[in-house]
């Protein structure tokens, strides 16, 4: 069955920078975009950012662009997203997902559990 | 960016109630269109793709419709489980972005 979970959350200081990993099982990651997806407390989904199956292609929500990177190893099915310059707004619950088909556009059919990212001093 | 705006933003319910949800997309996106329902503590599960196809194992209580900019998910008759947050997004173009989400409560 398709797993998908999510690690590095935790604490950060303002500024500071923090990697997410995503390591995915039951399916073949290597055929599948992927996508994260972050949810503030108490707030809707917002959309962050996006990796083709093979890395080559990236997208990234315009409040990220710039600080926050996606990557990919599809050797080890595993997802990440690197933070960068981070900010109290980024504070939130970050899933990746799968895409149902494998290419762009696609909708996202398998969900990890999540990671809290909690930005304070 | 395409805006995606969800109404109403909560609605209340009784079970066997028929509800409807609409979203808009500021822009066209023919039916590139999904709903995610999500439940608290939980991650979203994806309802309804293309706009109107169910997603495997979605109880047919659920359906969508719409194409270009309005959009709609209709729950035939409301069951216990369904009370939750339901969100659409479009996948037209990047950014993939989210409708607000509409909290489906109980009566």
């Amino acid at each position: 069955q398709v797993q998908l979970v999510e690690s590095g959350g935790g604490v950060v200081q303002p500024g500071r920078s923090l990697r997410l990993s995503c390591a995915a099982s039951g399916f073949a990651f290597s055929s599948y975009a992927m996508h994260w997806v972050r949810q503030a407390p108490g707030k809707g989904l917002e959309w962050m950012a996006a990796i083709s199956y093979d890395g080559s292609n990236k997208y990234f929500a315009d409040s990220v662009k710039g600080r926050f990177t996606i990557s990919r190893d599809n050797s080890k099915n595993t997802l990440f997203l690197q933070m960068s310059s981070l900010r109290a707004e980024d504070t939130a619950v970050y899933y990746c997902a799968k895409v149902r088909r494998g290419e762009l556009p696609d909708y996202l059919d398998y969900w990890g559990q999540g990671a809290l990212v909690t930005v304070s001093s | 960016d395409i805006q995606m705006t969800q109404s109403p933003s909560s609605v209340s319910a009784s079970v066997g109630d028929r509800v409807t949800i609409t979203c808009r997309a500021s822009q066209g996106i023919s039916s590139w269109l999904a709903w995610y329902q999500q439940k608290p503590g939980k991650a979203p599960k994806l309802l309804i793709y293309a706009a109107s196809i169910l997603q495997s194992r979605v109880p047919s209580r659920f359906s969508g419709s719409g194409s270009g900019t309005d959009f709609t998910l209709t729950i035939s008759s409301l069951q216990p489980e369904d009370f939750a947050t339901y969100y659409c997004q479009q996948v037209k173009t990047f950014p993939h972005s989210f409708g607000g989400g509409t909290k489906v409560e109980i009566k």
